[in-house]
């Protein structure tokens, strides 16, 4: 079953500019995560915010919580042609009493013009 | 380096010719984690592992079958391949089973 879903699918931007894509999920989390994937490589952790935290940052990434509404935004400042890759939300939930796993959601592919 | 190992990278078979994708990691993680990815279905679990000789089903395990015999190995096993399976595969490990997770680089199997 899918949990996160990434918005928008897709997003073109000149590099300098500032990249957000959202994330929304369906059931009471423990921690949220971001994953930046380059083009048919591995997935790389990029950040974990915490579901008692509101705001994270990591260098010229900015993560943003909202519980109430079951969404999460990534902000990328300053973007590089080098950020161009697909980005993934990940979060944790617990099924019926079964062990924590990480649900991913579609992705935002991220296309940085030099 | 702490590293996630897939091999082989790319893959080509016939269907109902058995394979095996090996996948080793040299952190020390209990948890290790099997997925496919597939485009507008992003990443689904097949099997994950919480240590040695303890495996369990994912989302999409029919078709797949895995074994933990040592803590850094975890190879998936595709008895009777077929087209179906084609995709892109990962493995992926942790200390912890809702991560952070490492994954390895990716095995594209096509299946014909």
């Amino acid at each position: 079953s899918q949990q996160g879903e990434e918005d928008p699918q897709a997003l073109s931007i000149q590099e300098g500019e500032n990249a957000t894509m959202n994330c929304s999920y369906k059931t009471s989390i423990n921690n949220l995560q971001w994953y930046r994937q380059n083009s048919g490589r591995g997935l790389v952790h990029l950040i974990l915010i915490r579901s008692n935290e509101r705001e994270k940052h990591s260098g010229r990434l900015r993560v943003t919580l909202d519980t109430s509404k079951k969404s999460s935004s990534l902000l990328i400042t300053a973007s590089r042609a080098a950020d161009t890759a697909s980005y993934f939300c990940a979060t944790d939930a617990r099924y019926g009493g079964a062990t924590n796993k990480l649900i991913f959601g579609t992705g935002t592919l991220l296309a940085v013009q030099p | 380096e702490a590293q996630v190992t897939q091999n082989p990278r790319y893959l080509i078979t016939v269907t109902g010719k058995k394979l095996t994708v090996t996948c080793s990691q040299n952190m020390n993680h209990e948890y290790m984690s099997w997925y496919r990815q597939d485009p507008g279905l992003g990443l689904r679990q097949i099997y994950y592992s919480m240590n040695v000789e303890v495996t369990d089903k994912g989302d999409v395990p029919e078709g797949y079958k895995v074994s933990r015999k040592e803590k850094r190995n975890f190879p998936l096993i595709l008895e009777s391949p077929s087209p179906n399976q084609t995709s892109l595969y990962f493995c992926a490990s942790s200390t912890r089973t809702w991560g952070p997770l490492h994954f390895g680089n990716g095995t594209r199997l096509t299946v014909t």
